[in-house]
Parts: C-alpha cells; structure tokens; sequence
C-alpha cells in the first residue's frame, strides 16, 4: 500500500517562529489532507490539497503532486497551535479512505 | 448537531472479554471509519463503510469486526480482547472526499 512519510516527528518553537511540516507519499495520490490534533485528542481537518497553494490566516499548504510531497507552513506560531500534525492520503472516489503518516508534534512555548 | 458520538469514552477489559464500541453520526454521511491512533504510530485504519451496507478491511482489521447498522449507525467489535488492542480508538464519518468529522475518541485499555 501507500507509504506516507512525515517530517521532523518533533518540533519544538518559540511563540511566534516560523516552522516547515513536510509530508512525502510513495504513490500518486489524488486526494491528499491534513489535520490537526489538539492536545485533548480532537481531529480538525485544515486543508483539502491534492495539488497546489492553499492558505487559511497563518497557515498554508502546497502539494506538489508530480514529486509527491506536501508541505505545511505555520507562521508566527502560538501556543494554541501545539499537537500533532497529520498527513492523510488516499483516492479521488466518495468512500475511499484516508491513510494517514505517523504526524509531526509541535509544541510552542511562550 | 452533535456530529459523530462515540461511546464509551473509557473502557478497561480483561484479556478474552469481548466488547463493542459504538459510533454514530447525525451528519447524513454517506462514509464512516474506523480508525487507532497509538503512540508514535499515527492513525491507522481498521474498517470502513463507504456506503450503507458494504464495509471493507484497512491497514489493521484483524482481531475487529464492524457492523454497519444503518446510514447513522457504524459499530467495531472485538470478540477476545487482546493487549495489542490497548488504543485510542477514533470513529469518523464524512459525505464524500472531504469534510471528514471525527469524533471524540475511545480509549480503551485491555489487562
């Protein structure tokens, strides 16, 4: 099957530093996701990124699908964005489903 | 809307006890999962429905079985529990592609 591979499995940053989540996928992919984690264990979807450039606030996406890697960017981290990062890959179809890496950790002091 | 509930949120079990846990949505999804998240190790997939009254295997179905009650109702059953099946177990559901809702989780811890 698919392998999704994140990185760095930790990171840890200073309020409002900059920071770099990196995803790669083994296969081509057509429906590729991340999520955060908060430190209660709730999921939230953050973007839907097959191909291309999304940006929600802080936050932005890219996915590079010719190359198979998708990138996170958080900018101006806060301490609200601490938790688990995940990667999430799988099909185009209604019903096929997700896969996810092992997530990255973040954790932001003030 | 409650969005997709779970329960129990804890359980302890004996090692051989069987148990069921459940999860339902109000959503009108068509899709629901079944997901474990252990530590270092991500979230992997035991089962998925894709649809009302077809369920198929993930990464790691032995030792589970589901039961797709009806649109809302998607349940994960573990005849002898075991202590590789101490977990945080995660039901989601969603209406196609996107727009995955998950919900609270269940953890569970087999002795």
């Amino acid at each position: 099957g698919i392998q999704v591979e994140q990185s760095p499995p930790d990171l840890i940053l200073q309020e409002g530093a900059n920071s770099t989540l990196r995803c790669n996928f083994s296969d081509s992919v057509n429906n590729l996701q991340w999520f955060h984690q908060n430190p209660w264990g709730q999921l939230i979807n953050l973007f839907y990124i097959p191909s291309g450039t999304k940006q929600n606030g802080r936050l932005s996406a890219t996915t590079v699908a010719t190359e198979r890697y998708s990138l996170l960017y958080i900018s101006s981290s806060q301490t609200t964005d601490s938790g688990v990062y995940f990667c999430a890959v799988g099909g185009a179809q209604a019903g096929t489903a997700l896969i996810f890496g092992k997530g990255t950790t973040l954790s932001v002091s003030s | 809307n409650a969005g997709v509930t779970q329960t129990p949120k804890f359980q302890v079990l004996k090692t051989g006890q069987s148990m069921t846990l459940q999860c339902a949505q109000d959503m009108n999804h068509n899709s629901m999962y079944w997901y474990r998240q252990d530590p270092g190790m991500g979230l992997r997939l035991i089962y998925y429905s894709a649809s009302e009254g077809t369920t198929d295997k993930g990464e790691v179905p032995n030792g589970y079985n589901v039961s797709r009650l009806n649109k809302r109702e998607f349940s994960l059953r573990l005849e002898s529990a075991a202590p590789s099946q101490t977990s945080v177990y995660f039901c989601a559901s969603a209406p196609g592609v996107i727009g995955y809702t998950f919900g609270s989780g269940t953890r569970l811890t087999v002795v």
